[in-house]
């Protein structure tokens, strides 16, 4: 099954402690991207990648880290969580650079404390 | 910048009815839109994508349009159910960004 899968889907951790949010697809997309919901702001970009090795910021990159070794897996880093990351996350990918239709992974709710 | 507005916020419609959410966008330098639906604590799906030189897409009782010129797409949605409940999300790609609007919440009554 096509799909984009988000580990974990429940996360809480404390300020300042590393985390990686894993993300991977089965698509062969080459574009992927994750995006955090806020109730009230919405569904805002944090980084997004175009292909294996090409990264660039979104809207709200600020305290994140991303890295694109292989095609199918694009992490989310968190080196020092602060209870403003407390969100819901979701990754997505794409064909064609992201031209087409973008597929959602489920979310993965971070709490921060 | 590009700002997506969409109105309204919420809507509540007895079953059967037809609707239109409405999406507007500042830049008219998009790649396309892309309509998803959101239900409650779960992902986005995605509804309909339409390609900056295309003028209207349709699935089944769902059509949406573009007009680039004027920065304005609707999502027109037949015969409503209450299973179409839920909060529809416009966002229009520009280079490499996706930029998202706020959601229009749907209520559909029986």
């Amino acid at each position: 099954e096509a799909q984009v899968t988000q580990n974990p889907r429940y996360l809480i951790t404390v300020t300042g402690k590393k985390l990686t949010v894993t993300c991977s697809q089965n698509m062969n997309h080459e574009y992927m991207s994750w995006y955090r919901q806020d109730p009230g702001l919405g569904l805002r970009q944090i980084y997004y990648s175009m292909n294996v090795e090409v990264t660039d910021k979104g809207d709200v990159p600020e305290g994140y880290k991303v890295s694109r070794k292989e095609k199918r897996n694009f992490p989310l880093i968190l080196e020092s969580p602060s209870p403003n990351q407390t969100s819901l996350y979701f990754c997505a990918s794409s064909l064609y650079g992201g031209l087409l239709e973008q597929y959602f992974g489920p979310g993965t709710r971070l709490t921060v404390t | 910048k590009q700002e997506v507005t969409q109105i309204p916020a919420a809507l509540s419609v007895p079953e059967g009815e037809n609707l239109v959410l409405n999406c507007s966008f500042t830049d008219s330098a998009i790649y396309n839109l892309q309509w998803f639906r959101q239900d409650p604590g779960k992902g986005l799906t995605s509804l309909l994508l339409i390609q900056s030189s295309q003028r209207e897409q349709t699935s089944g009782r769902l059509n949406a349009s573009l007009d680039k010129s004027s920065g304005r797409s609707t999502l027109y949605i037949a015969a409503s159910q209450p299973g179409d409940s839920a909060t529809y999300l416009c966002a229009v790609r520009n280079t490499g960004k996706l930029i998202f609007g706020q959601g229009t919440t749907l209520q559909v009554k029986p």
